[in-house]
C-alpha cells in the first residue's frame, strides 16, 4: 500500500490530453514539494517534473505538473506513441521523514 | 555530466547481507547532493530505501531502517548500501539516485538514476 494514491492505468489515443492524479495528505504533498517520474518499459525513471511544476531541461513541455492542497496532476498533452509508460509521483513526508512514492500509473496509448 | 554505476552481488541468501556500491562519475561525491538508494520489486513500484549526505548524514526508510546502513567514500567517490537478514522480498532492481540541493535547500528530485542492478535472495 503507498503513501501517496495513483490510478494504477490511464490511456488515451494520438493527440489527446490526458491527466494522472495523486493523492496524499498534509504530512506530504500537503506541505511540500511534488515530483513525477517516468518509466520507460525495461529503464531506470526519469525525473520529468520538479518543486511542482517545473520541467528539467530537454523534458517536452507537453508535459506539466499542477498541485492543489493535498492532491497533485500530471497532465500530458499531445500524446505521443512514445509516451507509454509508467508514472510515479513522489514527495517529502515530514511524519516518515523520508520520500514517498505513488504505486504508479501505466498509461496506454491505444 | 554526472553518472552513477551499481555493483554488487546479483545473488544473496536468504538471511544474508546484501551489499551493493555506487560508483559517482562526472563530478564530486562532496558536493552539495543527497546520494539516494531505491528498488523496485518485480512488477512492482518504486520504494526508497534511504539516503545520504557527503557529511555522513543520513535518513531511511522507517520499514527498513532496522536492517539498513548507507555509508559514503570521499575517497573513492562512491556510496554504498547494506541490507541485513533479507528475505525474497528484498529481490528487486536497486537503483543508485542523486538528489541535488537547489537554493533555498529546495530539493531537485531524483535527477541522476543508475542503470539498476537486480539482485535475487535465493538459496
Amino acid at each position: 500500500q503507498s503513501v501517496l494514491t495513483q490510478p494504477p492505468s490511464a490511456s488515451g489515443t494520438p493527440g489527446q490530453r490526458v491527466t494522472i492524479s495523486c493523492s496524499g495528505s498534509s504530512s506530504n504533498i500537503g506541505s511540500n514539494y511534488v515530483y513525477w517520474y517516468q518509466q520507460l518499459p525495461v529503464t531506470a525513471p526519469k525525473l520529468l517534473i520538479y518543486t511542482n511544476d517545473q520541467r528539467p531541461s530537454g523534458v517536452p513541455d507537453r508535459f506539466s505538473g499542477s498541485k492543489s492542497g493535498t492532491s497533485a496532476s500530471l497532465a500530458i498533452s499531445g500524446l505521443r506513441s512514445e509516451d507509454e509508460a509508467s508514472y510515479y509521483c513522489a514527495a517529502w513526508d515530514d511524519s516518515l521523514s523520508g520520500w514517498v512514492f505513488g504505486g504508479g500509473t501505466k498509461l496506454t496509448v491505444l | 555530466q554526472v553518472q552513477l554505476q551499481e555493483s554488487g552481488p546479483g545473488l544473496v541468501k536468504p538471511w544474508g547481507t546484501l551489499s551493493l556500491t555506487c560508483a559517482v562519475s562526472g563530478g564530486p561525491i562532496s558536493s552539495n547532493h543527497w546520494w539516494s538508494w531505491v528498488r523496485q520489486s518485480p512488477g512492482k513500484g518504486l520504494e526508497w530505501i534511504g539516503e545520504i549526505y557527503h557529511s555522513g548524514s543520513t535518513n531511511y526508510n522507517p520499514s527498513l531502517k532496522s536492517r539498513v546502513t548507507i555509508s559514503v567514500d570521499k575517497s573513492k567517490n562512491q556510496f554504498s548500501l547494506k541490507l541485513t537478514s533479507v528475505t525474497a522480498a528484498d529481490t528487486a532492481i536497486y537503483y543508485c539516485v542523486r538528489i541535488v540541493v537547489l537554493p533555498a535547500e529546495v530539493l531537485s528530485g531524483m535527477d541522476v538514476w543508475g542503470q539498476g542492478t537486480t539482485v535475487t535472495v535465493s538459496s
